[in-house]
């Protein structure tokens, strides 16, 4: 069964530092991999993907993640926090060979402080 | 930017009742979808559809859900008699032949009373 962990309910940052959300998954056969943001009340905003390539592939808002097969997480990472990055985040999967539905993490609630 | 949007967005009912949750995805987009989000709790996959048909559902899409595209701009979710637990927040989501990431709407939040 696919499935999404991402091991932390927040993540807290002063504003300039670097950041990182992290997420593991669990997929049979090639994952597709998506981080999503949701500021509040709002939909779920696209921000990167991972597909196949480069292991660090480059996204919206100078977010970066990196893809790490072994080790089966992509986390996501920005070399400097700005305040208005806080929101909540979401990693997702899904097979390459499969279904087209995507599996949620929990979400990590990211809050960078001035 | 082409984007994903739902109305309404906030809707209340009565238990027992129906609600239709409108979405209109991205014009040239092939694939459709439902999700929820229960307040605190993960996105859900709901449903998919493709060429007017269901390609996948979860098992929370029971025979009290159902999604139509009735007129080739629209996609609706309709939940047939409402019960509490279906508040949530409910999310259309679209995606392109080619590409291989969904864009997702503004949600509706349903309160079941």
């Amino acid at each position: 069964a696919q499935s999404v962990a991402q091991p932390e309910d927040q993540v807290n940052v002063a504003e300039g530092n670097p950041l990182t959300v992290k997420c593991t998954y669990s997929v049979s056969g090639n994952p597709y991999l998506f981080w999503y943001v949701q500021y509040p009340n709002r939909g779920l905003q696209f921000l990167l993907k991972y597909i196949t390539g480069d292991n660090l592939v480059k996204g919206s808002y100078g977010f970066e993640a990196e893809f790490n097969k072994s080790q089966t997480s992509f986390h996501l990472k920005k070399p400097s926090a700005l305040v208005s990055d806080s929101a909540l985040y979401f990693c997702a999967v899904r097979a390459a060979d499969s279904s087209y539905k995507l599996i949620f993490g929990s979400g990590t609630r990211l809050l960078v402080r001035p | 930017e082409p984007e994903v949007t739902q109305t309404p967005s906030h809707q209340v009912t009565q238990m027992g009742q129906e609600v239709i949750l409108r979405c209109v995805p991205i014009s040239n987009h092939l694939y459709f979808y439902w999700y929820r989000q229960i307040l605190g709790q993960k996105v859900e996959f709901l449903v998919s559809f493709y060429n007017n048909e269901i390609s996948e559902k979860s098992e929370i899409f029971d025979d009290q859900f159902s999604v139509e595209r009735p007129d080739g701009s629209n996609f609706t979710l309709k939940i047939r008699s409402t019960k509490l637990e279906d508040s949530a927040m409910y999310f259309c989501a679209s995606r392109g032949r080619q590409g291989t990431e969904a864009f997702f709407g503004q949600g509706t939040r349903l309160t079941v009373v």
